[in-house]
């Protein structure tokens, strides 16, 4: 199974921009990079997902390296709500395999 | 458009007993998921259905855990008989098509076996 790499924790203050990043160096040609998120007490929800281009949509940008061997989740502002651990997968056929995850903690 | 519902939320057993937990998919996915959340973990895959067939079950341990979705909608997940590893949050997550970029999730049943 391929595998993504994150770092265990990373803080930001509140309204600023938080980059999450994500390495992935054994990605194949057709694995797709999908972001989740888990809030406390939650389920994981879906962020975001890409395979070359770049993406955007209402809850954060995805930046891939033109490699494909690493990307970065981009929140633009952070709020208190974006508190959760991040995941970053690869999907694998029909499966979401996930991973240690970030967790993002964010200053008022 | 109502979620992925899970009941209980929160079970307390003791080793040796058995439980089951309940999940109710959003209306009209034909894919259901569990997955099993040990803490500090991420979730793992236990058992995929599409309708009412069993996709992918290679992680889950059947020598004690069985799962069912009769009707192709809801879906039971039973532990018998429970071990103290086995607590974690058991979590429910449906999809409109199997490969489908998005699943979402229930709020997971919390497990404690003591």
């Amino acid at each position: 199974d391929a595998k993504t790499t994150q770092p265990n924790s990373m803080e930001s203050n509140e309204e600023e921009p938080v980059h999450l990043p994500c390495n992935h160096s054994t990605i194949s040609g057709t694995d797709y990079i999908h972001w989740y998120r888990q809030l406390p007490s939650q389920g994981p929800e879906y962020v975001i997902h890409g395979l070359t281009s770049n993406v955007n949509n209402r809850m954060a940008s995805l930046a891939i390296a033109e490699d494909r061997k690493s990307s970065t989740l981009i929140l633009h502002r952070a709020t208190l709500r974006d508190a959760a651990v991040y995941y970053c997968i690869l999907r694998d056929r029909l499966e979401l395999i996930f991973g240690q995850g970030t967790e993002l903690s964010v200053k008022p | 458009e109502a979620g992925v519902a899970q009941s209980p939320r929160y079970k307390i057993i003791e080793k040796r007993q058995s439980v089951a937990f309940w999940c109710n998919p959003i209306s009209g996915h034909a894919t259901l998921y569990w997955y099993q959340q040990i803490l500090g973990q991420g979730p793992k895959l236990l058992i995929q259905f599409q309708n009412n067939g069993v996709v992918d079950d290679s992680q889950l341990p059947k020598d004690r855990f069985s799962a069912e979705r009769l009707k192709g909608v809801d879906s039971t997940l039973k532990i018998q008989p429970a071990k103290l590893e086995d607590s974690a949050v058991y979590l429910c997550a449906s999809s409109s098509i199997a490969g489908s970029y998005e699943q979402y999730f229930g709020p997971g049943t919390r497990l404690t076996v003591t």
